[in-house]
């Protein structure tokens, strides 16, 4: 299977929202509510953000929020601040055999 | 708070062995699913498959030829062998947990290790 679809990249302005998608298909995205947010800075471990779609982990800012619609998830991130500027990238259950897939990233860039 | 750390060769020979381990602290290692996760430089991610402590294991199928995951539950640590490598495995390999009872998603991860395939 292919990875997930992300935008290459994104950018906003301090105090905006920005809204990062992810395709997948009726396989993966569209069949279960299990997909997660990594927050990736550079040279540092991948950050759990957001899972099973719309859920924080314990210390995540409530300005991150997660959705789905159909074979597409979103991540929105408002009131932007300079430390959010960072790769993301989204996660999907896809089943027993493959059992996930990530997308292939996307560069947030604070202006 | 769980904390994972990653050792390991940082150059493998075409054709040979990578061999990982990941070192678990804070916790058990006998609850959770333990993961490895790769990242080729300047790509996205790859799930390559997990172990529950009880032994039993789960690969991205495009790998499971050539993966191996092990446990040792006396050291709380846990490993990667992947065999006949290419340069396209070159790779930051990241250990992490998937908490039992939960479908998906990977948390905390350890800080990742770069192996380069190179002759």
């Amino acid at each position: 299977q292919s990875a997930l679809t992300q935008p290459r990249s994104v950018s906003g302005s301090p105090g905006q929202s920005v809204t990062i998608s992810c395709t997948g298909t009726s396989s993966d995205v569209g069949a279960y509510n299990y997909v997660s947010w990594y927050q990736q800075h550079p040279g540092q471990a991948p950050k759990l953000m957001i899972y099973d779609v719309s859920k924080r982990p314990s210390g995540v800012p409530d300005r991150f929020s997660g959705s789905k619609s159909g074979n597409t998830a979103s991540l929105t991130i408002s009131g932007l601040q300079a430390e959010d500027e960072a790769d993301y990238y989204c996660c999907s259950y896809a089943g027993s055999y493959t059992y996930v897939l990530f997308g292939g990233g996307t560069k947030l860039t604070v202006l | 708070q769980v904390q994972l750390q990653e050792s390991g060769p940082g150059l493998v020979k075409p054709s040979e062995t990578l061999s990982l381990t990941c070192s678990v602290s804070g916790g058990s290692i006998s609850s959770s699913f333990w993961c490895w996760i790769r990242q080729p430089p300047g790509k996205g991610l790859e799930w390559i498959g997990f172990i529950y402590h009880t032994g039993s294991t789960d690969y991205n199928p495009s790998l499971k030829s050539r993966v191996t995951i092990s446990v040792d539950t006396s050291k709380n640590q846990f490993s990667l062998k992947l065999s006949s490598v290419t340069v396209a495995d070159t790779a930051v390999y990241y250990c992490a947990r998937r908490p039992s009872g939960t479908t998906g998603w990977f948390d905390p991860w350890g800080q990742g290790t770069l192996v380069t395939v190179s002759s």
